[in-house]
């Protein structure tokens, strides 16, 4: 069966500071990747998809990067956190595009100091 | 691009009663409506979807309707639980993917 692994589960980083979020996929070859932002009582919001190692789209102009090195590993970066940057954030897979149902992983929780 | 707007934003409910949440959108050309449901400090995890071509799907006390000319889709939970109690999210997809803010969903024993 197919699993997605995400960490940190929490993180705390001072403004100025990089990050690096790592997310893996077991058992699904060539998945679609996902990052979202889920910011305190709000919805979810796409910052990212990849469909396939190297290739990233990215949904809203910010402060972070993703990248794909491997075929089933996804990295969201930030060389330099914003206050702004905190919040709730999720990995997800799907098989094929954005119209087929995703499966999350456990979140990432960034506080930003 | 696409706008999802979700309402209500809390509804809390007796156990036993009904539970409807709406959302509405705004690009014509979406095809795909996924539910989501996120209890607390959790991931969150797909109820149920509808398509386009389908106006209303069912899977035991979960149902989805799809009104495409109105631009709105609601989500039905009958014969509510506690286990029911979560936030819950809405989607929309054509080219990109929106989702609702949210309805946190309280079903009181």
């Amino acid at each position: 069966s197919q699993t997605i692994h995400q960490w940190p589960a929490t993180l705390v980083q001072p403004v100025g500071s990089p990050l690096s979020l790592e997310c893996t996929v077991e058992g699904t070859s060539n998945p679609n990747l996902y990052w979202y932002r889920q910011a305190a009582g709000r919805g979810l919001q796409l910052l990212f998809y990849s469909v396939g190692i190297g290739q990233i789209s990215s949904e809203v102009p910010q402060n972070l990067s993703a990248s794909r090195p491997q075929d089933r590993q996804f990295i969201l970066s930030s060389k330099k956190l914003l206050l702004s940057d905190s919040g709730f954030y999720l990995c997800a897979w799907s098989v094929g595009g954005l119209n087929q149902p995703q499966h999350f992983g456990d979140g990432t929780r960034l506080s930003i100091l | 691009g696409e706008n999802v707007e979700q309402h209500p934003s809390t509804l809390s409910v007796q156990e036993g009663d009904s539970a409807v949440i709406k959302c509405t959108y705004s690009d014509s050309a979406s095809n795909y409506f996924p539910w989501y449901k996120q209890e607390l400090g959790k991931r969150p995890q797909l109820i149920i979807d509808i398509r386009s071509n389908v106006g209303e799907k069912k899977d035991q006390r979960i149902a989805v309707t799809l009104n495409k000319t109105a631009k709105h889709f609601s989500l039905h939970i009958t014969e509510t639980q506690p286990e029911d109690s979560a936030v819950y999210f809405c989607a929309a997809v054509n080219n990109d993917m929106r989702f609702g803010a949210g309805t946190r969903l309280t079903v009181k024993p």
